[in-house]
């Protein structure tokens, strides 16, 4: 069974540029969540998608988006970048995205915006 | 709304002694509650969690928390910690009325030899 994974490691950008992330879940899991950690705080849920529709989001705007794709990957997209989107992004897979549901984190791919 | 309060923003603790990490939550209905966590450079592990039946609950790596509903708390302890131990802790919630997990702001365990 392999785990989640995340690319790319390290990213920097600077302001305005649009920068796509990816995640690869553990095989046959239809859930992925995607979460931004800021230095020094807990993770922040963005957004979730089941079975490549999105099915919940956290309070961030629209310019943050994403897609999840049938052989278990799947994209955070961030447009427009701003000097607070600097965070770990993470992202998480489920079997089936029920709140009880263990969910296994990727490494985290760490975004610089200057 | 749901929150999570992790009282505690650095533990320091010497090797093989216990520890407590201390996580408070409010929510208006039923919750889900984990403990997870993160090594440097990598992603979050899940250590245990609760959702329903004996409030006791066991982890990986000897780790146990204890759900206690009238005071709204799922505090984490070890009774006896190694220097491997050292890494940050999340307290996290869901609730049955929402969909999502909300984090604590998590507390840095260093164990010191």
């Amino acid at each position: 069974e392999t785990g989640v994974t995340q690319s790319p490691t390290h990213l920097i950008k600077t302001r305005g540029q649009q920068v796509t992330l990816r995640c690869s879940s553990q095989s046959g899991h239809n859930t992925v969540s995607w979460y931004q950690q800021a230095l020094g705080q807990g993770p922040q849920f963005i957004f979730q998608y089941y079975r490549e529709e999105e099915n919940g989001r956290g309070n961030f705007p629209p310019r943050f988006s994403g897609l999840q794709f049938p052989n278990y990957s799947s994209e955070l997209n961030v447009n427009a970048l701003e000097l607070d989107d600097s965070a770990l992004y993470l992202c998480a897979s489920s079997l089936a995205g029920g709140l009880s549901d263990t969910q296994y984190f990727g490494p985290g791919t760490r975004l610089t915006v200057l | 709304a749901q929150s999570v309060t992790q009282l505690d923003s650095q533990v320091p603790v010497f090797e093989e002694a216990p520890v407590e990490l201390r996580c408070n939550y409010s929510s208006s209905v039923s919750v889900y509650l984990f403990w997870y966590v993160q090594y440097p450079n990598q992603g979050l592990q899940l250590l245990l969690k609760y959702l329903s039946g004996s409030t006791l609950v066991k982890g990986i790596n000897g780790f146990e928390a204890e759900f206690n509903k009238s005071q709204t708390s799922f505090h984490l302890r070890k009774p006896s910690v190694h220097i491997s131990d050292t890494a940050e802790y999340f307290c996290a919630v869901s609730d049955s009325g929402g969909f999502k997990t909300i984090f604590g702001a998590g507390t840095r365990l260093f164990v010191k030899a």
